[in-house]
């Protein structure tokens, strides 16, 4: 059964600090790997979608990385703004299925 | 192209009413998966349905959940006689097809039984 982990629960940091937030999974044999972006009380907004053949994928500031073998992705965030501020979810599609596990969450506050 | 589509986006009911939550897929999408958010919770899956299909509602409550996706009109989550613990957020996601490397997810609805 596919477990989804994220740590840490909670991060607060300075503005202008590079951030790294951790995702592991227990299952290697994944389909998709993807990272969401949920503001209090909003739907969920993706921001990096990496295939089980790719390493990683990046988007202006984000970079995410996938390492199926030890079942981990990191998602890194360069320069962090007080708008980046919201919780970073994690979700795996499990190779032969098609519903994503979800981890519960990385909740992030950037301090002006 | 317009996303997922859910309305309402804040639904009220009493202990005991049933509520009615729709999702609009994506253009050309056929697929649509329902996920439910507790309160300091992950999303968790519930049902995945095709056009005029259940495919998978292993994650759905046996009593008083149910689910459909008519060949026209949106897919409805109806959960009959609630109660407080159905209080969460309720999210459609939509793909073109099985095994499309990506689900588009909607707004959510938020539900609170009061």
């Amino acid at each position: 059964k596919q477990e989804v982990t994220q740590i840490p629960a909670a991060l607060s940091v300075p503005e202008g600090e590079n951030l790294v937030l951790n995702c592991s999974f227990t299952d290697s044999a994944i389909y998709n790997l993807q990272w969401f972006r949920q503001d209090p009380g909003k739907g969920l907004t993706s921001l990096l979608l990496i295939q089980s053949s790719q390493r990683e994928q990046t988007s202006g500031r984000l970079n995410a990385s996938l390492d199926k073998s030890s079942g981990r992705s990191t998602l890194y965030i360069a320069a962090s703004q007080p708008g980046d501020s919201a919780t970073y979810l994690c979700a795996v599609e499990t190779s032969g299925t098609y519903k994503y596990i979800f981890g519960t969450g990385t909740r992030l506050k950037v301090l002006a | 192209n317009a996303g997922v589509m859910q309305n309402p986006r804040h639904l009220v009911r009493r202990r005991g009413q049933e509520a009615r939550l729709r999702c609009s897929p994506m253009k050309g999408h056929s697929h649509v998966y329902w996920y439910r958010q507790l309160p300091e919770e992950g999303l968790k899956f519930m049902v995945y349905l095709q056009k005029e299909n259940i495919i998978d509602e292993s994650g759905m409550p046996k009593e008083r959940f149910s689910a459909e996706f008519p060949k026209e009109g949106p897919s409805i989550l109806r959960i009959q006689q609630v109660v407080r613990g159905d209080s969460a957020a309720y999210f459609c996601a939509s793909s073109g097809f099985w095994g499309d490397t990506e689900a588009f997810f909607g707004q959510g609805t938020r539900l609170t039984v009061v």
